[in-house]
């Protein structure tokens, strides 16, 4: 089982609403990311949060809103999303330290990610 | 140069076989490149990794074979079973600006027949 624990699973949401995606991890990982996952396809990188501050931010449209309350939750708040943003959210969290550290920096652990849907 | 070319995109083998699959890198700053293994439904497994000062890694039925010079990695499964069914990303990281970023290949679909 994956230590690193996505609600809801499933969700179905008009373009009117808001919703909000969540994320928990208790391994003491102090970097955590959100992934989108198309169908056949990789995922794709969206949001990473390096001790609770967003470092990186891939550009994406701003109906995606991340929030890192503290170093175990991530959230992803949605609002007013289009049809071709159904896809499968998918959170990861990897150890973080300085470089030279010699932590590995892929070692990313997954959720089982949310399959979202909207009409 | 942030591209990592994975293939087959599909690859069907009969149980007992060798399932090999290739990757390839442009960006010189990648300094980790691991294995993901996804199952329908579910989110990527870190399957295996490798650094670049190392040429080969192995772990059960699962080898890296990593060639610095030409940028290519790959990954073999040997004995390969039914229950390996699923689609293999490949990857590439490297510290940008502070903070790590994960490259994946396209994935490779493997079905193993019994």
């Amino acid at each position: 089982d994956t230590e690193v624990t996505q609600t809801p699973k499933h969700l179905v949401m008009g373009m009117t609403n808001k919703k909000s995606l969540k994320c928990e991890q208790h391994m003491g990982h102090r970097a955590m990311y959100w992934y989108k996952q198309k169908a056949k396809k990789p995922p794709e990188l969206m949001f990473v949060y390096s001790y609770e501050k967003l470092s990186i931010n891939e550009s994406v449209p701003s109906r995606f809103s991340p929030e890192c309350p503290n170093s175990s939750l991530l959230n992803l708040h949605l609002h007013a999303l289009q049809p071709e943003d159904s896809a499968l959210y998918l959170c990861a969290s990897s150890p973080r330290t300085l470089a030279g550290t010699g932590v590995s920096v892929g070692e990313l652990f997954f959720g089982e990610g949310s399959r979202l849907t909207v009409l | 140069q942030q591209q990592v070319k994975q293939s087959p995109q599909s690859l069907i083998v009969q149980k007992g076989g060798i399932s090999i699959i290739n990757c390839a890198y442009e960006n010189t700053a990648f300094d980790y490149f691991p294995w993901y293994q996804q199952f329908p439904g579910k989110g990527p497994a870190l399957l295996i990794a490798i650094r670049p000062d190392v040429s080969e890694k192995k772990e059960g039925r699962f080898t890296i074979s990593f060639n610095k010079s030409a940028k290519q990695f790959s990954l073999h499964i040997m004995d390969s079973q039914p229950g390996d069914s699923a689609t293999y990303f490949c990857a590439a990281a490297a510290l940008q600006g502070g903070s790590e970023k994960l490259v994946f290949g396209k994935g490779t679909k493997l079905t193993v027949n019994p």
